[in-house]
């Protein structure tokens, strides 16, 4: 069966500070990984994904993640978050074609001054 | 990227009624469309995946006849909550992808539904 541990359930950072967030996920294939963001009260937000290639992935509004399969994780960072990065982040693994994502429990942000 | 509106934002409806969502891909055929559930300040848990055409495919626990599904259109999936009751109110999400085999490996999400249940 397939999960996704995110262990941290908030973190707070300072604006401008670097962020790393966790996710481990298992699967039983090659997994097809991708990190959501969720505003309250909104739907989710692609940020990136990864299905093969390049293990560091870029994506949108700054982010990038790197998937290392030795240590089943895929792990999102960004160098210097902003105010409007505070939300819900939540990883998610899946097989092709995002069948049946399996979504961590999530990560909330807080942002402080 | 593609967009997917999901209609209605928020709906309170009283127990024992039904409620219909709806979930529309704007600008691209989905072929399939995925139905999650979101408990407070928890993950999403996928509920149903419905193609184009077919009867939906229930996630085990799930009761079918209570949580409807239409997949009647390329561009349309409607969820239908049964005879509502308080504990069914959560936020609904939908997702729509396209074929994948034509390079749609991406599902988008709507923006999804409050349903509270009085």
């Amino acid at each position: 069966a397939q999960s996704v541990t995110q262990p941290d359930i908030h973190i707070t950072v300072s604006e401008g500070a670097s962020l790393e967030l966790r996710c481990n996920y298992s699967y039983g294939a090659t997994p097809y990984l991708f990190w959501y963001v969720q505003s309250p009260g909104q739907g989710l937000q692609l940020l990136l994904k990864y299905f093969s290639g390049d293990t560091l992935v870029q994506g949108i509004k700054g982010f990038e993640a790197e998937f290392k399969r030795s240590q089943s994780s895929f792990n999102l960072r960004k160098p210097s978050v902003h105010w409007s990065d505070a939300a819900e982040y939540f990883c998610a693994v899946g097989g092709f074609g995002n069948e049946k994502l399996t979504f961590g429990t999530g990560t909330r942000l807080t942002i402080i001054p | 990227g593609a967009v997917v509106s999901q209609h209605p934002s928020r709906v309170i409806c009283k127990s024992g009624t039904s409620v219909k969502i709806e979930c529309r891909s704007l600008d691209f055929q989905a072929t399939t469309m995925f139905w999650y559930r979101q408990f407070p300040k928890k993950s999403l848990m996928l509920m149903a995946t419905s193609n184009e055409g077919s009867k939906a495919t229930y996630e085990q626990g799930v009761e079918k006849d209570k949580f409807l599904i239409n997949h009647a259109s390329l561009t349309l999936s409607t969820l239908t909550v049964t005879s509502a009751h308080p504990e069914d109110s959560s936020f609904y999400i939908c997702s729509a992808r396209g074929h994948p085999d034509r390079g749609r490996t991406e599902a988008f999400f709507g923006q999804g539904t409050r349903l509270t249940v009085v």
